[in-house]
């Protein structure tokens, strides 16, 4: 299986910080990376496709990049309700989450 | 408005059954696959199981290969989790979860609340 190793797994930022969130596969997956959100005791909710496509209705202060191994999660300005955890998944074979990471005021 | 309600969780034994279900609802079922994702308590996300638009191909996570089997109903609406010989690990919340993207690459973009799986004596 491919393993999806994302770093931080913990993050402290304040409103308005400008946050990247990283996520390394165990090998190349092209660009097949999604990125979700979830909150307390919430679903997820798919923030970004493809590894580079925002999700209709997700706000555009959300943004993805990378391909191969290595993609980027960036929040350009955070909001109060972006504080949640952050899960990358990979679907070039059986697909596989990373471990999340938790952003935290 | 995609709706997705999952019911059938609960408490079971190890060794035991249990079918999960998922009742899907503002849009066109059987034009989509399905999956099942599911989260321990405090841990991460676990892709589970994956079934094509027809019912016809389906895929596993090899923790769950040989014991969990995957359905739906499209006459229904409705997508299935059957789960046997269940194992303390395998205790969770157990989410469904809508696929956008194309056949083995998927992009969950509708997600349940979840229904609770707990496996203990």
């Amino acid at each position: 299986d491919i393993q999806m190793t994302q770093s931080p797994s913990s993050l402290s930022a304040s409103v308005g910080d400008r946050v990247t969130i990283t996520c390394r596969a165990s090998r190349s997956i092209s660009s097949y990376l999604n990125w979700y959100q979830q909150r307390p005791g919430k679903a997820p909710k798919l923030l970004i496709y493809g590894a580079s496509s925002l999700q209709n209705g997700v706000p555009s202060r959300f943004s993805g990049s990378g391909s191969g191994t290595d993609f980027i999660l960036t929040i350009s300005s955070l909001q109060l309700e972006d504080f949640a955890t952050y899960y990358c998944q990979q679907s070039y074979g059986t697909p596989t989450f990373g471990q999340g990471t938790k952003l935290e005021i | 408005e995609v709706q997705l309600l999952e019911s059938g969780g609960g408490l079971v034994q190890p060794g035991g059954s249990l079918r999960v279900s998922c009742a899907a609802s503002g849009f066109t079922f059987s034009q989509y696959a399905m999956n099942w994702v599911r989260q321990a308590p405090g841990k991460g996300l676990e892709w589970v199981s994956i079934i094509s638009k027809s019912g016809s191909s389906t895929d596993y996570a090899d923790s769950v290969k040989g014991r969990f089997t995957i359905s739906r109903d499209n006459s229904n609406n409705t997508l299935y989790l059957q789960m046997n010989s269940l194992r303390a690990e395998d205790t969770a919340v157990y989410y469904c979860a809508k696929d956008q993207g194309l056949w083995l690459l998927p992009e969950l973009d509708s997600w349940g609340q979840g229904t609770l799986v707990t496996v203990s004596s």
